[in-house]
This record gives C-alpha cells, sequence and structure tokens, in this order.
C-alpha cells in the first residue's frame, strides 16, 4: 500500500524555523516528482513547493521564495521542507503529496499542522 | 499566476440528484504539449485531498463513475450524476500546466 506520513509540525514563535519531513512507503519513491501543498484553518489548498526526481529543478510559490527549501532523500526514501523566516500566515496543515500529470494514482499524507505564534 | 474561479462556492443537493461545479481559469490551460492539465479534487471533512479527475475528462481509478469533468481552454464542469452521502465535502479545480499551479477556492457540497 502507498503510504506517506508526514512529521515534523508544531507550534513556533515568528522568525523561527521548522523543518518538515514525508516518509514514502509502498511506491518507487525516486522516480516521482514530489509536492508540500498546505491549507491554512478553514480555508483552501496552495501549492507550495515542487521537486524533480533527483533534486536537480525545484519550484516555489512566490510567498514562500527564499525562506523554505525543498529537498528529498531517496536514498530514505523521504522528502523535506525546511521552513525559515516563518510568518503568521505561514500557519496551516502543510500535505506531501505525489501528484502526477498522468494516470499515476495520486497519494497525500494526513497531513502535518505548523503553526506559527508568538 | 492563474487565477481559478469556482461557483458556485456552496452547493446544497438533493441526494439521487445531479449537481454540477464549474471552474474558469484565467489564462488558456492548454500546454505547450498540447494537453490540457486540468484536475478535479475532493477533499471530505477531516481528510486529505483526493485526485477524482485529471487532464479535463479522465476520470482516476478509484473515482466512481458518476462524476465526469468537461471543458476546454479556461472553462470546465465538473459533474456528479447522482449526489451520494458519500460525496459530501470541498471540491476543487487546480490548474497543472502554468507554474505556480494553482486552486480554485472551493466548491462545499452540502446536503439539502
Amino acid at each position: 500500500e502507498e503510504q506517506l506520513v508526514e512529521s515534523g509540525g508544531g507550534l513556533v514563535q515568528p522568525g523561527g524555523s521548522l523543518r518538515l519531513s514525508c516518509t514514502a512507503s509502498g511506491f518507487t519513491f525516486s522516480t516521482y516528482w514530489m509536492s508540500w501543498v498546505r491549507q491554512a484553518p478553514g480555508k483552501g489548498l496552495e501549492w507550495v513547493a515542487n521537486m524533480n526526481q533527483d533534486g536537480s529543478e525545484k519550484y516555489y510559490v512566490d510567498s514562500v521564495k527564499g525562506r523554505f527549501t525543498v529537498s528529498r532523500d531517496n536514498a530514505k526514501n523521504s522528502l523535506y521542507l525546511q521552513m525559515n523566516s516563518l510568518r503568521a500566515e505561514d500557519t496551516a496543515v502543510y500535505y506531501c503529496a505525489r501528484v502526477c500529470r498522468s494516470s499515476c494514482p495520486d497519494s497525500w499524507g494526513q497531513g502535518a499542522l505548523v503553526t506559527v505564534s508568538s | 499566476d492563474v487565477v481559478m474561479t469556482q461557483s458556485p462556492l456552496s452547493l446544497p443537493v438533493t441526494l439521487g440528484q445531479p449537481a454540477s461545479i464549474s471552474c474558469k481559469s484565467s489564462q488558456s490551460l492548454v500546454h505547450s504539449d498540447g494537453n490540457t492539465y486540468l484536475n478535479w479534487f475532493q477533499q471530505r471533512p477531516g481528510q486529505s485531498p483526493r485526485r477524482l479527475i485529471y487532464k479535463v475528462s479522465d476520470r482516476d481509478s478509484g473515482a466512481p463513475d458518476r462524476f465526469s469533468g468537461s471543458g476546454s481552454g479556461t472553462d470546465f464542469t465538473l459533474k456528479i450524476s447522482g449526489v451520494e452521502a458519500g460525496d459530501i465535502g470541498v471540491y476543487y479545480c487546480m490548474q497543472f500546466t502554468h507554474w505556480p499551479y494553482t486552486f480554485g477556492q472551493g466548491t462545499k457540497v452540502e446536503i439539502k
């Protein structure tokens, strides 16, 4: 069974840092683009970052550019999101996701809640 | 950025009756490879999103056949042929053609 499990969420003060991890199982992680998508409390979905299979291509939404860094370790079947200079508006559930343009089934984690507050 | 506009934002439905959600994009979603990358996602209460439709009208393997997608260019529609209780939740269109990928605001489907 394909599975994505996020960890590392929590409460952090404005200006602080947090690192999210996502561990994949049940599929060949190294062959897929992977993404982070977030959802503020009671709000809609926002695509945050994308990374290709070997990590040579990374894309970020403007609101996190320069503050967030996506990375992966294919040997550990893991995706990461390093979040620095956190702001209150970064408060959200962060989902690790595999979404293809084609017919491959999508896969989402259960989400990790990040709360930025003093 | 491509703006995705859904309507209605709230959709009260009667069980067994059809339902339809519109999604309009601020620019064409036709990719340079000729495909139109428009997805529809369902998010049930308390759950992660789940894709139902990709490339406008292709249904994901786990999606019931009462869900169908149509449209082209900038105008798209998700139809549910007969709403069931398990269809309650929020539906999002999402464009996968231009970076940054963007979602519509979401349409909340609830029982009338």
